[in-house]
């Protein structure tokens, strides 16, 4: 039982490449999320798929679009990646929407030079 | 204006001894979830322990336990008998009424050293 994955675990980007981060979960869960963790910084929602089919945006979405491909797998893409996106990712997953906890994946560091 | 806030940057504490991480809150909803999480040196997120709004007891989870003062609008994390594997940064996080989703608050963590 892995739980939810992340790939890649590490990239580097150049300003204005394209990327997508990969996150999957094996829990069955309805909802998934995207966060971002800057430095010395609590984690902040960038997006999230409260069911299969559904996506809204969350605190800070510019820069960002993602992809619910299906129940297990909620993908974060980078079109035009920008410095101010160097961070660490987060992707999470819960049962339900409004009440559950939420269980994260290891993390994606992400550096845009 | 903050909703989670973590006063406490850094703590040290000695092994075996307990410590207390402060976390207060500000929310207007009647149903809400308080969570802390840890992340220690190498990058995940750990869930440690939830309280829900009505709970009427505090939460634990074998060493940990959650003082919610909710007059007060505080959530405390309490480890007991620390270890040095509790050398972390610790994150109390709020997820607020039904109408606001599921999307949890964070606030800026405290980093929690254990001394042998």
């Amino acid at each position: 039982n892995a739980g939810v994955t992340q790939t890649p675990k590490f990239q580097v980007l150049k300003t204005g490449q394209s990327m997508t981060l990969q996150c999957a979960q094996d829990m069955n869960h309805n909802s998934m999320y995207w966060y971002r963790q800057d430095p010395g910084m609590g984690l902040r929602l960038i997006y999230y798929s409260a069911s299969e089919g559904t996506t809204d945006k969350g605190e800070v979405p510019n820069g960002y679009n993602v992809s619910r491909l299906n129940k297990r797998e909620f993908s974060l893409r980078l079109e035009s990646a920008a410095p101010s996106q160097t961070s660490v990712y987060f992707c999470a997953s819960s049962v339900r929407f409004s009440t559950d906890t939420q269980y994260f994946g290891p993390g994606t560091r992400l550096t845009v030079l | 204006a903050q909703k989670i806030t973590q006063t406490q940057p850094g703590m040290f504490v000695q092994e075996k001894e307990a410590v207390t991480l402060d976390c207060t809150y500000d929310t207007s909803d009647q149903s809400y979830g308080l969570f802390w999480y840890k992340q220690p040196s190498s990058g995940e997120m750990i869930f440690l322990i939830y309280q829900g709004s009505y709970d009427e007891q505090n939460a634990t989870e074998g060493r940990y336990s959650l003082n919610f003062q909710k007059a007060r609008k505080s959530a405390n994390l309490v480890i007991s008998a620390s270890q040095l594997g509790d050398s972390a940064m610790y994150f109390c996080a709020m997820r607020e009424g039904a109408n606001q989703g599921g999307k949890l608050i964070f606030g800026q963590g405290t980093e929690l050293s254990v001394k042998p």
